[in-house]
């Protein structure tokens, strides 16, 4: 299966961003979605895993959801700030534990 | 606090080898599964192998399987990439990452942290 993700999105300082992962084949809802943040030059660290769970240390203005009807997950990002300024990449796998990553979202900070 | 630092990388010819290493500290190494995932440069995440806490069970991805072989040393803390009949395709770094949240005898399929990664180039 395939996650599919917008090649980029832009917004402004202190506004919201959703950033969509849409699963080809198979449920959303059936194996867990993580979320990997990858600032330029630097390696990714997951700011959500299991769909809607915040690791220790990532703030509370990141959130995940899933969406059964359009066999999407949600990162959300409030209260934009520029560190946020980075690749984000959607992350599942299926039952035989392929793992799938999404082409990745560049979030622009304008 | 916990680190894993990847060395081993280089450039190497079309069907040579190369082994990479990550040393991890700050963690009990050996509860952890543990995964190689790589990127080519200004490209996307694929994950590559994983291995359990005690290295008897392992699994890689098809784009690798037969070429590449993970495998772990307890005693010093370190994971491997042993990778042979290199492919131009095979061109990326490659992250050591170890599995999250937890430990355990079942992976979560989910990775942090992740380290610095190695840049592997197969050229001519």
């Amino acid at each position: 299966f395939l996650l599919a993700q917008p090649h980029s999105v832009s917004e402004s300082p202190g506004k919201t961003v959703v950033i969509s992962c849409t699963r080809s084949s198979g449920s959303i809802a059936s194996n867990y979605v993580q979320w990997y943040q990858q600032r330029p030059g630097s390696a990714p660290t997951i700011v959500i895993y299991e769909d809607n769970q915040r690791p220790s240390g990532v703030p509370d203005r990141f959130s995940g959801s899933i969406d059964s009807s359009s066999n999407s997950a949600s990162l959300t990002v409030s209260g934009l700030k520029t560190e946020d300024e980075a690749d984000y990449y959607c992350q599942s796998y299926d039952s035989s534990n392929h793992v799938v990553f999404g082409g990745g979202t560049k979030l622009t900070v304008l | 606090e916990v680190q894993l630092v990847e060395s081993g990388g280089g450039l190497v010819q079309p069907g040579g080898s190369l082994r990479l290493s990550c040393a991890a500290s700050g963690f009990t190494f050996s509860f952890y599964w543990m995964h190689w995932v790589r990127q080519v440069p200004g490209k996307g995440l694929v994950w590559v192998s994983r291995i359990n806490g005690d290295g008897t069970n392992t699994s890689h991805a098809d784009s690798v399987k037969g070429r590449f072989t993970i495998s772990r040393d307890n005693a010093k803390n370190t994971l491997y990439l042993q990778m042979n009949s290199l492919r131009a395709e095979d061109t990326a770094v490659y992250y050591c990452t170890r599995d999250f949240p937890s430990y355990g005898p079942h992976f979560s399929n989910s990775f942090d942290p992740w380290g610095q990664g190695t840049l592997v180039t197969v050229s001519s």
